[in-house]
C-alpha cells in the first residue's frame, strides 16, 4: 500500500517551453500533496504544499507563476514549470500524505527535468 | 523553518562495522520521519517517531527519538552493502509539511 507515482520519470526539454509533471497516490486518497526539489547530492528543498480543491501554499522564494502547482483531484496533483531554464534542472519529488494519517508522506520516484 | 542538523554528513564503513546517525534540532517537533533514499529515486519511509524517548527497531535499524523530541539517532548494526544510500530525517511540527535535514551519505564497502 502507500504507493505515489510520478510522471515522467524523466523529461528533456528545450529552454522557454513548458513541462508538466503528475504525482499520484494509487492506492489511497491524498487530501495534501507536496512538491520538492532536490539538487545534486543534496537533501529536498519543499516548494509547496498541494491541497485538494484549493491553491498550493509556496515557499519563500519559489515563484509562484513559474511552478504552477494544480491538485484537482484527492489522487492527482500537477507541477508545471513554467517557461523552463537551464537553472529549473533538477530531480523534482512529490509526497501524499494519506487522509487521516498526517504525519506520513509516501513519496514518488522523482522526474528528472533537464532544461536545454 | 526549523533546522535540523544531521550528522556526520558522509560516513564510509566497512561492512559488519557499526554506525549511529545523529539529528538535532532546537525545536521540538510532532513527529520525525527517517528517510532512506538511493540516486535516482524518490525517498523511502523507514519509520516515524512520535513519543519522546520512543524506540523503534527495524532488524538491524534502531531509532530513538530524544525525551524532549528536539533530536534522534539513527544506529545501524553490522551494516551490509545494502545499506549504502542517503539517510534522511525530517520533522513535522505543523502544518503537515516537512523539514528534511541535509542527510548523512552512507558508504557500505565489502
Amino acid at each position: 500500500g502507500a504507493v505515489v507515482s510520478q510522471h515522467p520519470s524523466r523529461v528533456i526539454c528545450k529552454s522557454g517551453t513548458s513541462v508538466k509533471i503528475e504525482c499520484r497516490s494509487l492506492d489511497f486518497q491524498a487530501t495534501t500533496m507536496f512538491w520538492y526539489r532536490q539538487f545534486p547530492k543534496k537533501s529536498l528543498m519543499l516548494m509547496a504544499t498541494s491541497n485538494e480543491g484549493s491553491k498550493a501554499t509556496y515557499e519563500q522564494g519559489v515563484e509562484k507563476d513559474k511552478f504552477l502547482i494544480n491538485h484537482a483531484s484527492l489522487t492527482l496533483s500537477t507541477l508545471t514549470v513554467t517557461s523552463a531554464h537551464p537553472e529549473d534542472s533538477s530531480f523534482y519529488i512529490c509526497s501524499a500524505m494519506a487522509s487521516g494519517r498526517t504525519y506520513e508522506q509516501y513519496f514518488g520516484p522523482g522526474t528528472r527535468l533537464t532544461v536545454t | 523553518t526549523q533546522l535540523l542538523e544531521q550528522s556526520p554528513q558522509f560516513l564510509s564503513i566497512q561492512e559488519g562495522e557499526n554506525l549511529t546517525v545523529y539529528c538535532n534540532s532546537s525545536s521540538v517537533f510532532s513527529s520525525l520521519q527517517w528517510y532512506r533514499q538511493e540516486p535516482g529515486e524518490g525517498p523511502v519511509l523507514l519509520v516515524t517517531v512520535v513519543t519522546g524517548g520512543e524506540v523503534k527497531k527495524l532488524k538491524r535499524l534502531t531509532f530513538q527519538f530524544g525525551d524532549a523530541r528536539k533530536d534522534s539517532s539513527l544506529h545501524i548494526t553490522a551494516a551490509q552493502t545494502g545499506d549504502t544510500g542517503l539517510y534522511l530525517c525530517a520533522g513535522e511540527s505543523s502544518g503537515y509539511a516537512l523539514n528534511f535535514g541535509k542527510g548523512t551519505s552512507l558508504l557500505v564497502t565489502p
